[in-house]
């Protein structure tokens, strides 16, 4: 089966531009999850969702930081306005039931300049 | 979420066995433990998990102590491929429940 595809790979931006990142999920995946990966650390959960429902949302910094997932299925991230900090790989996951094994997507580099 | 342990780093030769530990002594007896890795600009691939009993598959053993506060991630024969970012994760396979990574044992395999 075709893996997780997120784009861009890469993604440069001045601080106080705005950003956004695309996942497209392994089919029939109904669970999708994106991390937050900063140089150095493991991942960390920014957002869950379930189908096109949020699950969990609880570590999004949610004043600067949005994601939907519109008929279930891709999904987009976005940043407005990126600090400095928001520099790390940004990484989507997908999982059949939300149970078991996450599959996990190359991830989008940004880097806030 | 029940805390992991990992070396910071460890090192191999290429074609001898790794044994890859983490402890976690809070462990509850709901908890499955996982164990992910991430190659080089690679998002984190499934390696193994399990409950009690010792797990093997095509990629590594999983060694789960007795009393399951201890576990050991075994690669039988180490190949420059599995230079990466080990993790150590429990994870309670419910719906809903999330992986929590921290920042894994980091592989260097030495030609």
């Amino acid at each position: 089966e075709a893996g997780v595809a997120q784009s861009p790979r890469y993604k440069i931006i001045e601080k106080r531009q705005s950003v956004a990142f695309w996942c497209n999920p392994i089919s029939g995946h109904a669970t999708l999850y994106w991390y937050q990966q900063i140089l150095g650390q493991g991942p960390k959960l920014l957002i869950q969702f379930q189908n096109n429902g949020v699950v969990d949302d609880s570590q999004l910094p949610k004043d600067r930081f949005s994601a939907e997932r519109l008929k279930g299925v891709d999904s987009t991230l976005k940043i407005q306005p990126a600090k400095l900090e928001d520099s790390a790989v940004y990484l989507c996951a997908s999982s059949r039931t939300g149970k078991g094994g996450y599959t996990f997507g190359s991830g989008t580099r940004l880097t806030v300049v | 979420d029940a805390k992991t342990t990992q070396p910071n780093s460890m090192e191999s030769n290429e074609e001898e066995p790794v044994h890859l530990p983490c402890n976690h002594s809070t462990i509850s007896g709901t908890d499955y433990i996982h164990w992910y890795r991430q190659l080089p600009s690679q998002g984190p691939e499934y390696v193994i998990h399990g409950l009690t009993s010792n797990v093997n598959n095509r990629m590594a053993s999983l060694a789960i102590a007795e009393d399951r506060k201890s576990s050991t991630l075994i690669l039988h024969r180490a190949t420059l491929r599995d230079a990466a970012v080990y993790y150590c994760i429990l994870r309670v396979d419910n719906y809903g429940q999330n992986f929590v990574f921290g920042p894994g044992t980091r592989l260097s395999v030495l030609p």
